[in-house]
This record gives C-alpha cells, sequence and structure tokens, in this order.
C-alpha cells in the first residue's frame, strides 16, 4: 500500500503547455504540501493545504495553483510551462499543520520542460 | 539568514565506519522539530529520524542517532556501521510550530560508502 502517491512520475512537455500533477494519500493525514526540488537538489516549499485549507503559499508564480478537493488529495495545475519550471515536485503529507512531527514524501514527478 | 546549515556537501566514509553529517539550525521559536532525510540516487525522500526540541534524550533509530546540543543548535546525524547501501544525499530540516509547521530543508551532504 502506497502512502503517499503521485501522478505521473515523469512529464515531459513543450514550453508554454499547461500540465497537473496529482497526489494523493491514504494516511489520514489533515495536512499536504508541494514541494520544488530543482537541478541542484534544493528543496523548498510551494504550498501546503490543511483540510482542504490553503495555509502556506510561498513565493511561486502565480501560473502554479493547487486545488484540494478532498484532505486527501492535492492537485497542482501549472500554467504556460516555462524552462525554468524543470525540476522534480514532492508531494507529502503529515498529520497535523500545527504538529511538528515527519512528513512522508511521496515519489516525486520529474517534470521536464522543452 | 539561513535556517538550516549543512556545512558538507560531500562526506566519504569507508564501509562498516561510523560518520557524522553536521547540522546546525537557526530559530527563535521555542517548539520546533528536526528531522533528518535520505535521498537515494532512485529520488525517493525517506524520513530517518526526528528530535523534538523539548526531548531531553538524543532520538535514536537502529544505525542513526541525532546528535542534539541545543545551545549550540546543531543537530547532527551520526551513522553506525555504515553500509553501501547508506550512499545518498541527507537532508536536514526543521519544522517551526510558529511558522505553520513549514518545513525548511538545509542544503543537503551527499555521503558515499567505500567498500
Amino acid at each position: 500500500d502506497t502512502a503517499v502517491s503521485q501522478t505521473p512520475k515523469y512529464l515531459v512537455t513543450q514550453m508554454g503547455n499547461d500540465k497537473s500533477i496529482k497526489c494523493e494519500q491514504n494516511l489520514g493525514h489533515d495536512t499536504m504540501y508541494w514541494y520544488k526540488q530543482d537541478s541542484k537538489k534544493f528543496l523548498k516549499i510551494m504550498f501546503s493545504y490543511n483540510n482542504k485549507e490553503l495555509i502556506i503559499n510561498e513565493t511561486v508564480p502565480n501560473r502554479f495553483s493547487p486545488k484540494s478537493p478532498d484532505k486527501a488529495h492535492l492537485n497542482l495545475h501549472i500554467n504556460s510551462l516555462e524552462l525554468g519550471d524543470s525540476a522534480v515536485y514532492f508531494c507529502a503529507s503529515s498529520l497535523l499543520a500545527g504538529a511538528i512531527n515527519e512528513q512522508f514524501f511521496g515519489p516525486g514527478t520529474r517534470l521536464t520542460v522543452l | 539568514a539561513q535556517k538550516i546549515t549543512q556545512t558538507q556537501p560531500g562526506m566519504f566514509v569507508q564501509e562498516k565506519e561510523a560518520v557524522t553529517l553536521d547540522c546546525t539550525y537557526d530559530t527563535s521559536d521555542q517548539s520546533y522539530g528536526l528531522f533528518w532525510y535520505k535521498q537515494p540516487s532512485s529520488g525517493e525522500m525517506i524520513f530517518l529520524i526526528y528530535q523534538g526540541s523539548y526531548d531531553e534524550q538524543n532520538a535514536t533509530e537502529g544505525r542513526y542517532s541525532l546528535n542534539f546540543q541545543k545551545a549550540r543548535k546543531s543537530a547532527n546525524l551520526v551513522i553506525s556501521a555504515s553500509q553501501l547501501g547508506d550512499s545518498a544525499m541527507y537532508f536536514c530540516a526543521m519544522r517551526e510550530r510558529a511558522n505553520a509547521g513549514k518545513s525548511t530543508f538545509g542544503d543537503g551532504t551527499t555521503l558515499t560508502v567505500k567498500p
């Protein structure tokens, strides 16, 4: 049983396209996150949702729009893709937003923009 | 100011020896957690160990232990009896209660275990 799953695992697309990445967790956690890991392996938080409510929104271009239809799902839609969007995107979840327990990560989605 | 600092971009260790990966942090929050994650070449992020700011004992999980020195704001990861499968990138991270539990990650340390 996969705890945090993401689809697709690989995404190759042209500049200017719109794409979505989906994430699901079956851990019963309240909080979900999107992280971006660039080519130098730096990992930065982008968004966090707690029980479908946006609680963290870092300085991310508004071409990126997260959506949480329920607390088990968090999707990331990216409009007008640019070369600099190429990265690995990780979804993660944790039990509670205000608690400081560990996060469980999905396998990552490697996005390549040509 | 960087909240999490990992000063060792790369480390080498001989198989079966112990190795310490350094991590220092900066926070004014009294309630926070420190974490270590492993990222092998396959790319997934694997949670290794957690230390709470109020925990008096150093955390241990199998061959992993966290050397927590609160006054120095350091949370070093010690891996005992290194194995070839320990070769990976290791990230130190911090979550602060006052910051909605947002995680901040260090830049990572690449560990290579030599046979």
